[in-house]
């Protein structure tokens, strides 16, 4: 079956540095998603990863290890906006995202 | 403003009865996508179309039913609705790349009673 993992929940300090993780098994590869999504509203997209390596934006980056099935989203300089819900979402060979189920960063002053 | 609209934005429904959720985008965006949220679970597609005039079943279809007779709009029907169908509903449209990103529209609060 398809699977994407990442943790329920996080907390983190303003201003701090926080990474959130994404482990996948899925029939077929084409590509990882990140996207936002704050309390009650639709969800926004981040980054997108294809390659192996570090795709950096601003405060965020994501990083891609394709043999490992395994990816990261690093948010620098938390700020309070930053709570919201992180969405992993992989490409699978017939085009089709399938999603993880979030993980909730709670940021605290 | 650009983007995806969704009707209604919430609604309560008792079992059994009909109901279409309306989506239309103005991107000019070929995918169209329908998705449900469920507390604790991922998004998980029901149906989707690669470009006007084609549709497919996603990961739960059943009990859902989609038409695509334009670009701009991809309703969802539940022919009779049930509770288990309460949730959130998402459409979504990407251009014309697989690896596209996909826009959300706002969401519809369905609960089923």
């Amino acid at each position: 079956g398809q699977n994407i993992d990442q943790p329920t929940e996080m907390t983190a300090t303003e201003g701090a540095i926080v990474q959130i993780n994404c482990t996948y098994q899925t029939s077929g590869f084409n590509g990882l998603f990140w996207y936002q999504q704050h309390a009650g509203e639709a969800p926004t997209f981040l980054s997108y990863n294809v390659l192996d390596g570090l795709e950096e934006k601003g405060r965020f980056s994501s990083f891609l290890s394709r043999s490992k099935g395994y990816s990261y989203l690093l948010l620098k300089e938390l700020q309070m906006k930053d709570s919201a819900s992180y969405l992993c979402a992989v490409m699978d060979s017939n085009y089709q995202l399938i999603w993880g189920a979030g993980t909730k960063l709670i940021i605290k002053p | 403003i650009a983007g995806i609209t969704q009707a209604p934005t919430s609604q309560i429904l008792a079992a059994g009865r009909r109901m279409t959720l309306r989506c239309t985008q103005d991107m000019r965006h070929n995918a169209m996508y329908w998705y449900r949220q469920d507390l604790g679970l991922g998004l998980r597609l029901i149906h989707y179309s690669n470009t006007a005039g084609t549709t497919g079943k996603g990961e739960v279809p059943d009990g859902y039913s989609v038409s695509r007779a334009n670009t701009d709009d991809f309703p969802l029907t539940l022919a009779s609705a049930v509770p288990s169908q309460t949730s959130v509903y998402f459409c979504a449209s990407r251009a014309t790349s697989v690896t596209d990103t996909q826009y959300f529209g706002p969401g519809t609060r369905l609960t089923v009673l």
